[in-house]
């Protein structure tokens, strides 16, 4: 079964804690992202990375972090740093045909 | 500036047709793409189209595009209720490399009966 997992489905966070949201991809793609969607609005770039061990940054990157040690995973920490952490997180991978983007089912994130 | 705008609601009648319209601005992207987003869930996609193309059908799905207004619109035939969601509109401008999707705010979709 070929797809993007990411966990957990729900996660509460306290303020001043950070949290690490995963995500893994069997589809062997080289490159990976994560965008951060808000009500009403479309999906922001956070992070991507095109191969292992190296990543950049997006439109919106302060007060998160990414590592990419496989091909296969890319966990994104949201820190405390982020002001306003409470959003909906979708991780995606990049394939072919068309260069196109394959998404997971998210994870929603409450700051309590 | 790269942009992506969506009208953001439209409503239809079941087994009508649904014409949702995006406009974008960066002419250098070399795929535009429609995805779909239920409640809680991911994005799907459901189609894209090379830029070079004017138009693309796949089964109720037919895609429009004009590139001198650059205008992308995304028809769906025989609206059904289980198409009700949030429709995006994405293009991957030369200037993010291609690596970027711009996102619309979406069009939420309400078919009823």
């Amino acid at each position: 079964d070929g797809g993007i997992t990411q966990s957990p489905k729900y996660l509460f966070r306290k303020e001043g804690q950070n949290v690490t949201l995963s995500c893994e991809q069997n589809l062997n793609h080289d490159a990976m992202y994560w965008y951060r969607q808000d009500p009403g609005q479309g999906l922001r770039l956070i992070y991507y990375s095109q191969i292992v061990n190296d990543f950049q940054k997006g439109d919106i990157a302060e007060g998160y972090s990414v590592s990419r040690e496989k091909k296969e995973s890319f966990p994104l920490t949201v820190t405390s740093a982020q002001k306003n952490p409470t959003a909906f997180y979708l991780c995606a991978s990049r394939g072919r045909p068309s260069d196109t983007q394959y998404f997971g089912p998210g994870t929603r994130l409450t700051v309590l | 500036g790269e942009d992506v705008e969506q009208s953001l609601f439209l409503s239809v009648r079941e087994g009508d047709s649904s014409v949702i319209n995006c406009t974008y601005t960066d002419s250098s992207s070399t795929y535009l793409y429609w995805y779909k987003q239920e409640p809680g869930a991911g994005l799907q996609l459901l189609t894209y189209i090379f830029s070079n193309m004017d138009m693309k059908q796949d089964q109720r799905l037919t895609v429009l595009l004009n590139k001198k207004d650059k205008h992308l619109s995304l028809r769906i035939a025989d609206t059904q209720t289980g198409d009700s969601a949030i429709y995006f509109c994405a293009e991957t401008p030369f200037s993010g490399g291609y690596n970027k999707l711009i996102f619309g705010a979406g069009t939420r979709l309400a078919v009823h009966p």
